[in-house]
């Protein structure tokens, strides 16, 4: 089955400052990459998302870039804030089912102000 | 509904006990998902139903966790002889054509 590993699992930066998010994953018929931001006691939420047909996508602060050859993909954080923070989860799932997704640990991500 | 609703939101329970966790999905949604988070984990996938049937239970980790969803809407995540080791947060989810998975709160768990 799928694999997905994510690194760090902790990360501080100062307000202002970029925060990048990595992860791998194992099988390369996987095809859809969701990032989702989970709140200390609440639920999980999608913030972006990246399928194989693309290497890269924005949305304002928020990037992700997929290298399908290497098997990784990653979250850029541009400009962050302390309401960024929070945990982050990279997941990888394929097409016939995009739902059932492989999870990545999480990362914490702390803003500093 | 506006969004996944989950309850109870809390349950604490002995060893050994039955336990039933309820999920109403986003109305209109066909496809519904368990996942289970443990502290320090991401979700971990449990069962997946489109409509009223269970399209992949691979992720049940034994035979006391059984789910259903009779009408195709609301469904109930079942656990038998529950043991400490269930305690963790049982995440419903319910999809769209996007594959987005949207998340109810969640139900903490508590075997004790």
């Amino acid at each position: 089955g799928e694999n997905v590993e994510q690194h760090p699992s902790t990360l501080s930066v100062q307000e202002g400052d970029s925060a990048v998010i990595k992860c791998t994953y194992s099988d390369s018929a996987s095809n859809y990459f969701p990032w989702y931001k989970q709140e200390l006691g609440k639920r999980p939420q999608l913030i972006i998302d990246i399928r194989s047909n693309v290497g890269e996508k924005k949305d304002q602060r928020i990037a992700v870039t997929l290298n399908k050859t290497a098997k990784h993909f990653s979250l850029h954080i541009t400009e962050t804030q302390p309401e960024d923070s929070a945990v982050y989860f990279c997941a990888a799932s394929k097409g016939t089912n995009a739902g059932k997704s492989t999870f990545g640990d999480g990362t914490t991500l702390t803003v500093k102000p | 509904g506006a969004g996944v609703s989950q309850t109870p939101s809390n349950k604490v329970t002995e060893k050994g006990k039955y336990v039933e966790l309820r999920c109403d999905p986003i109305s209109g949604h066909t496809a519904l998902y368990w996942y289970r988070q443990s502290l320090g984990q991401g979700p971990e996938f449990l069962i997946y139903f489109q409509g009223t049937g269970a399209a992949d239970d691979s992720g049940l980790p034994n035979d006391r966790f059984f789910a259903v969803r009779p009408e195709g809407s609301v469904s109930t995540l079942k656990i038998q002889r529950t043991e400490r080791g269930d305690s963790a947060v049982y995440l419903c989810a319910s999809s769209g054509n996007t594959g987005e998975l949207f998340f109810g709160e969640g139900s903490r768990l508590t075997v004790l």
